[in-house]
């Protein structure tokens, strides 16, 4: 199946502890987004690449730190982990950079992130 | 900056019609796109305007109005699966690239 996955699907961790989070799509995108959506299901970018270079990097803590080893591929690890990190994180592909034309993105099943 | 507003929910009978309206503020315009969340589940795409006026894709379509900031989603023959959050979402154009601004979704409860 052409898609955009991602693992865990579900991750339970303490507080201070350091977890990463897997994307792939198989789609032959050359963008590829992360997103977080908070417990108010407010859907807000965090980073994206294209063709493995960081193009986006909204406000966020230096804590997460994304890696893409390849265009096919986005990974995020996040560092000692906060309870305000609890949230669903949403992976996504699209073709190109929203450049001005018509460019939807796919998105991954999400990783609930529930830090204790 | 980019303002996106839309009702927090709404609710619907089982074959009626249903129209969720979203107003943005943008500095520049690349168009607006519509998703569908089913809830536990990914946003899915569901239309794409860029032009004025209507787009209709099944029993799903979209409106747009440059002048007016404003975009609805209207949806015929309502079924219970399409009790899901529907997102109405901006491209902004920031450091060489855009990048999707969400408002913050309608959730949309379908009874029979």
């Amino acid at each position: 199946d052409t898609a955009v996955s991602q693992t865990p699907k579900y991750l339970v961790t303490q507080m201070g502890n350091d977890k990463s989070i897997k994307c792939e799509q198989n789609l032959g995108h050359d963008t590829m987004y992360w997103y977080k959506q908070d417990s108010k299901k407010f859907l807000k970018i965090m980073f994206s690449y294209n063709n493995k270079e960081l193009i986006i990097n909204e406000t966020v803590p230096n804590r997460f730190s994304p890696k893409s080893p390849d265009k096919a591929h986005l990974n995020l690890h996040i560092n000692s982990l906060e309870l305000g990190d609890s949230a669903v994180y949403f992976c996504a592909s699209s073709r190109k950079t929203l450049d001005r034309t018509h460019n939807e993105q796919f998105f991954g099943p999400g990783t609930r992130l529930t830090v204790l | 900056g980019q303002n996106i507003d839309q009702p927090t929910e709404m609710t619907a009978t089982e074959g009626a019609i249903v129209q969720i309206n979203c107003t943005y503020q943008t500095s520049g315009f690349n168009g607006l796109f519509w998703y569908q969340q089913h809830a536990g589940e990914a946003p899915t795409f569901l239309s794409y305007n860029v032009l004025d006026g209507l787009e209709e894709k099944g029993r799903f379509s979209s409106f747009l109005s440059r002048s007016k900031g404003y975009s609805y989603l209207l949806l015929k023959e309502l079924q219970m699966k399409d009790s899901a959050s529907y997102l109405c979402a901006v491209p902004r154009f920031s450091g060489g690239y855009n990048k999707l601004i969400f408002g913050a979704g309608t959730r949309l409860a379908v009874h029979p």
